[in-house]
């Protein structure tokens, strides 16, 4: 079966700092979803990439899919404490189907 | 405002009764699922549906019934035979192929 494992498992920088997350699976990645969760709430989608290669950004927070579509790379440039909190990737499980596997997350703080 | 609803917030129980969590969405999506998360564990799949009056088990369903009369609602209900019921309960719902949306959480202690 499909594992995702995430490096670090925890993450302390300093205000302004960049940082990077990463996604690595055991298995070819057919869609991998990048999440945010703030403890004891729910989850935020960030984005989804699909294609090898592929590049996404939404404010400050960039993620890219490997040509392989084995490893994804989350990447926060100039972290702001709004960004603390734990991410987690998700991965399709299969070429067409439902389910979402995902990674035990990142959890990440932001020092002031 | 569009988006998936989960009641209660925090909810309390005693050992050996059940207990139903209900997740409520308005999105037209349908396919939903039901995760439960433990610390350190990430996200685990307890049950999912991908149309009305169908659905499937995830990895962990054991101790666990759910029920899809309505596109909207999914309760799932947390029986007395599930050993660690103590834990964080997430439910999404997605359009088939794309990503899901998470309700704000459930989160029962059973004492």
């Amino acid at each position: 079966s499909q594992e995702l494992e995430q490096s670090p498992q925890s993450l302390i920088v300093q205000e302004g700092k960049n940082l990077t997350i990463n996604c690595t699976s055991s298995k070819t990645l057919y869609g991998l979803y990048w999440y945010k969760q703030k403890y004891g709430e729910g989850l935020i989608f960030l984005m989804m990439l699909q294609k090898g290669g592929e590049e996404k950004s939404h404010e400050k927070i960039t993620a890219k899919l490997d040509e392989k579509k084995q490893q994804s790379s989350l990447h926060i440039t100039a972290s702001q404490p709004s960004h603390a909190g734990i991410y987690l990737c998700g991965a399709d499980a299969q070429v067409i189907n439902d389910k979402i596997i995902f990674g035990k997350g990142t959890r990440l703080h932001i020092l002031p | 405002d569009g988006g998936i609803t989960q009641s209660p917030k925090y909810l309390f129980r005693k050992e050996g009764q059940n207990v139903t969590l209900s997740c409520e969405q308005n999105l037209n999506h349908d396919a939903m699922y039901w995760y439960r998360q433990d610390p350190g564990q990430g996200l685990r799949l307890i049950y999912y549906s991908q149309i009305v009056n169908d659905f499937q088990k995830g990895d962990i369903a054991e101790g666990y019934s759910v029920s899809r009369e309505k596109k909207e609602s999914f309760p799932l209900t947390v029986t007395s035979a599930q050993k660690n019921p103590t834990a964080f309960y997430l439910c999404a719902s997605s359009i088939s192929g794309y990503e899901q949306y998470f309700g704000p959480g459930t989160r029962l202690t059973v004492t």
